[in-house]
């Protein structure tokens, strides 16, 4: 069955760096573009980054731009996401989704990793 | 960014009645519209993809309508467990956005 396990949250003071990562498994990884969302506490989900089947194309929301990095190690199967100059409002919930869309086609998100909280405060 | 307004915010109704959500893309959006159902402390769950079908599982009370900038999610016979947070989500482009969401309460 399809899992995706993050890992790498905590307690940041601003302005520094954390780096997550999402183990997934029981499907082909190499397929499927995968997304990093984040829900802060009382909000809706909010979409971070994307990264193509093949790493070749990453985009970004507009609040995150030139500070996170999103990318991928298809021989351990595993997403990350790189944040740089972390602020309060990076606070929530992170997610790694998995895009619906076999082969980078497009679709919503079909399966959820459990989440990992990130918290940015002095 | 393709912006989503979701109405109403809050929705009070009772066990087997039928209540509809709306959700509005400030530009079209195709049919690349989704709707998840998100339980206190669970993570979202799908019931509607491509505006209008529906996700392997998920009872035939739920249905979805619309294209371009306007959608709805309609749901009948409510149940106690419909009782959640609704969101729609556009993935026409990579850029997804999401609604604020839509509370239900089941009186």
């Amino acid at each position: 069955q399809v899992q995706l396990v993050e890992s790498g949250g905590g307690v940041v003071q601003p302005g520094k760096s954390l780096r997550l990562s999402c183990a997934a498994s029981g499907f082909a990884f190499s397929n499927y573009a995968m997304h990093w969302l984040r829900q802060a506490p009382g909000q809706g989900p909010e979409w971070v980054a994307v990264i193509t089947s093949d790493g070749s194309y990453k985009y970004y929301a507009d609040s995150v731009k030139g500070r996170f990095t999103i990318s991928r190690d298809r021989s351990k199967n595993t997403l990350y996401l790189q944040m740089n100059s972390l602020r309060a409002e990076d606070t929530a919930v992170y997610y790694c989704v998995r895009d619906g869309g076999a082969y980078d086609s497009g679709g919503p998100v079909d399966y959820w990793g459990q989440g990992t909280l990130v918290t940015v405060s002095s | 960014d393709i912006q989503m307004t979701q109405s109403p915010s809050t929705l009070s109704a009772s066990v087997g009645d039928t209540v509809t959500i709306t959700c509005r893309a400030s530009q079209s959006v195709r049919s690349w519209l989704a709707w998840y159902q998100q339980e206190p402390g669970k993570n979202p769950k799908l019931l509607i993809y491509k505006a209008s079908n529906l996700e392997s599982g998920v009872p035939s009370r739920f249905s979805g309508s619309g294209s371009g900038t306007e959608f709805t999610l309609t749901i009948s016979s409510l149940q106690p467990d419909d009782s959640a947070t609704y969101y729609c989500q556009q993935y026409n482009i990579y850029s997804w956005t999401f609604g604020q969401g839509t509370k239900l309460e089941i009186k």
